[in-house]
């Protein structure tokens, strides 16, 4: 498995401003991924970081609003710009681990940056 | 289509065993999971049963596989108050995008 640690943990912010989330891992992994889990949701993927060009984005997120830097392979940020309260979620970072007898079956999750936007 | 669909609550007796089940559309999925989530924390990998297997067994956790019905299930023996969580299922169809269940809570009655 991966140690990964997100900061900050949680935050409260106004409206309009950015926040930029921290997602650090213990070892370094090819893939890592943003996801995002609004109140009483289930989890959806933002994107995928890669290292050394730009992130992938899943419909419905652009970059504009979730610029995603992956400097290494071992850190990756996500900004959530511009914030509205219909951002407030939970915002967690995975890995994705060679394992089994395929590679990249297992993915690991960050404990989450809970995001609150008044 | 990519849709994973879970009941949304169960409630059990502590020392009684939970089964928890999970329906899945794509049946291109090699893999599928499940995760665990407690109060205010991340997501936690319990399990995973590849796609040409039946069942796996893991301590008290059995996972079951019905790949002609797309019926995937989780068997915790012994439920115990700390397996008190939200526990989602999970299939990757393609790439390494995980598509989410919505989640079962599990909650364990004393």
């Amino acid at each position: 498995s991966a140690v990964i640690s997100q900061k900050p943990s949680r935050d409260i912010c106004q409206r309009g401003t950015s926040l930029t989330i921290q997602c650090q891992v213990d070892s370094q992994v090819t893939m890592m991924f943003w996801y995002r889990q609004q109140p009483g949701q289930s989890l959806t993927l933002i994107a995928t970081a890669n290292q050394g060009s730009e992130a992938t984005y899943e419909s419905g997120f652009v970059i504009d609003k979730f610029p995603i830097s992956r400097p290494n392979l071992t850190f990756s940020t996500l900004t959530v710009s511009n914030m509205s309260p219909e951002d407030s979620s939970i915002y967690l970072c995975s890995v994705a681990l060679a394992g089994g007898k395929s590679s990249y079956n297992e993915q690991f999750f960050g404990p989450g940056t809970r995001l609150t936007v008044l | 289509g990519e849709d994973v669909e879970q009941s949304l609550f169960l409630s059990v007796r502590e020392g009684d065993s939970s089964v928890i089940n999970c329906t899945y559309t794509d049946s291109s999925s090699t893999y599928l999971y499940w995760y665990k989530q407690e109060p205010g924390a991340g997501l936690q990998l319990l399990t995973y049963i590849f796609s040409n297997m039946d069942m796996k067994q893991d301590q008290r956790l059995t996972v079951l596989l019905n790949k002609k019905d797309k019926h995937l299930s989780l068997r915790i023996a012994d439920t115990q108050t700390g397996d008190s969580a939200i526990y989602f299922c999970a299939e990757i169809p393609r790439g390494y995008k995980l598509i989410f269940g919505s989640g079962t809570r599990l909650l364990v009655r004393p």
